[in-house]
């Protein structure tokens, strides 16, 4: 079972440039949500979406961008990179109930990104 | 504003000795709280979760928390560390400002040393 899919492991953007990280899962889960990982700080939710066609803004939304067209599919979008945005960014999963997340979350492996 | 703190950096322990990572919340009403470890350059995986029930929750590869509402901690527990268990292991919490996505705390990592 491939579970999360993220996709580029590794990219490396210059100040103002303007990229896609992709992720889909192929568990029918309703919920999902993009994090930020950075060194003593733990995760910070950027984005999440409960449903196709529904998203919310996190704890650190700015500077990115998402959309829900499929259950399958959350993109998240980096509209102008900076070098604040240099992370860790893992996508997660979870089939939730209503009234939010009440099992796992399924994450994927991670994208590291560094903005020169 | 709902929050997990976790307060060590790092803990050390020898193997065979029993380990504990801590952790206390902070949240409105009843919590729904859980462990995650996270092995290097990989995604976090779910350890166990406490929704409601027995204090003392069961989770994957021996790991154990105690659910304490007195003193708002959901402290980790494991009886015999393993060098495998070395890695850095997350709090969370059910965050109702945040949709019910889950808060993370900032991460403990453990070092078990042979």
């Amino acid at each position: 079972n491939a579970g999360v899919t993220q996709t580029p492991k590794f990219q490396v953007l210059k100040t103002g440039q303007s990229m896609t990280l992709q992720c889909a899962q192929d568990m029918n889960h309703e919920y999902m949500s993009w994090y930020r990982q950075d060194p003593g700080m733990g995760l910070r939710l950027i984005h999440y979406s409960v449903g196709a066609g529904i998203t919310d803004q996190g704890e650190v939304p700015n500077g990115y961008n998402v959309s829900r067209s499929t259950t399958e599919d959350f993109p998240l979008r980096l509209l102008s990179a900076a070098p604040s945005q240099t992370s860790v960014y893992f996508c997660a999963s979870s089939p939730g109930l209503a009234g939010g997340v009440t099992g796992e979350l399924f994450f994927g492996e991670g994208s590291r990104l560094t903005v020169l | 504003a709902q929050s997990v703190a976790q307060p060590e950096d790092q803990v050390n322990v020898a193997e065979g000795n029993p380990l504990t990572v801590k952790c206390t919340y902070s949240v409105s009403g009843n919590p729904y709280l859980f462990w995650y470890v996270q092995y290097p350059n990989r995604g976090l995986q779910f350890l166990l979760k406490y929704i409601t029930g027995d204090n003392l929750v069961k989770g994957s590869y021996g790991f154990e928390a105690e659910f304490n509402k007195s003193q708002t901690s959901f402290h980790l527990k494991k009886p015999s560390a393993l060098v495998s268990d070395s890695a850095l292991y997350f709090c969370a919490v059910r965050d109702i400002n945040a949709g019910n996505m889950l808060t993370f705390g900032g991460g403990t990592r453990l070092m078990v040393k042979p």
